[in-house]
């Protein structure tokens, strides 16, 4: 079964800090990749999504993530973070064998920005 | 833009008690999934739904669990008889097609 791994529940940065969440899945066949973000008091939204083509994905509000097939591992990066990225940060995996299209979520990751 | 809604936003219910949580998916999508998230835990998925029936479910989609889809419109959870580990936040989702879930902003089940 596959799984996804976030390696860190709580970062703490100040503003204009850079930041780069870890997201590590286990499962080795071809996977479809997301990252989720959940502002307080918020539904879940999706931040950006990588199929296939170029590993490295724009997302919106300056995030950018980087698919390394042979690390397993789909990193979420911003270069300068501001206090409106506070949030719940969410990678998740479907898989090419997942008849049903589910995703499978890691146990996110607690982002505070401080002013 | 169109969005995926929940209601209620949040319920309390006695143990023992049946609820019902409504999701009215994006209206020309065609796959729609349940997800909960117990307080302090990851985002779990419970089922999918397409074609009028479930294309997938997980181990926590026992037989106390039920989906619907009874208008066309609207999209049912239903725990027959909740337990105090149902706590949850409960999160809808649609797709148009795999691989690009809309979700709901959730309703928080509070079981006593």
């Amino acid at each position: 079964a596959q799984s996804v791994s976030q390696h860190n529940h709580h970062v703490i940065l100040s503003e204009a800090a850079s930041l780069e969440l870890g997201c590590n899945y286990s499962y080795g066949g071809t996977v479809n990749l997301f990252w989720y973000v959940q502002y307080p008091g918020q539904h879940l939204q999706l931040l950006l999504k990588y199929f296939s083509g170029d590993p490295l994905v724009k997302g919106i509000k300056g995030f950018e993530a980087e698919f390394i097939k042979s690390k397993f591992s789909f990193n979420l990066r911003k270069p300068s973070v501001q206090w409106s990225d506070t949030a719940e940060y969410f990678c998740a995996v479907i898989s090419n064998n997942n008849a049903g299209n589910m995703l499978t979520f890691g146990g996110g990751t607690r982002l505070m920005v401080k002013p | 833009e169109p969005e995926v809604t929940q209601t209620p936003s949040h319920q309390v219910t006695q143990m023992g008690q049946e609820v019902i949580l409504r999701c009215v998916p994006i209206s020309n999508h065609l796959y729609f999934y349940w997800y909960r998230q117990i307080l302090g835990q990851k985002v779990e998925f419970l089922v999918s739904f397409y074609n009028n029936e479930i294309s997938e479910k997980s181990e926590i989609f026992d037989d106390q669990f039920s989906v619907e889809r009874p208008d066309g419109s609207n999209f049912t959870l239903k725990i027959r008889s909740t337990k105090l580990e149902d706590s949850a936040m409960y999160f809808c989702a649609s797709s148009v097609s795999s691989s690009m879930e809309f979700f709901g902003p959730g309703t928080r089940l509070t079981v006593l």
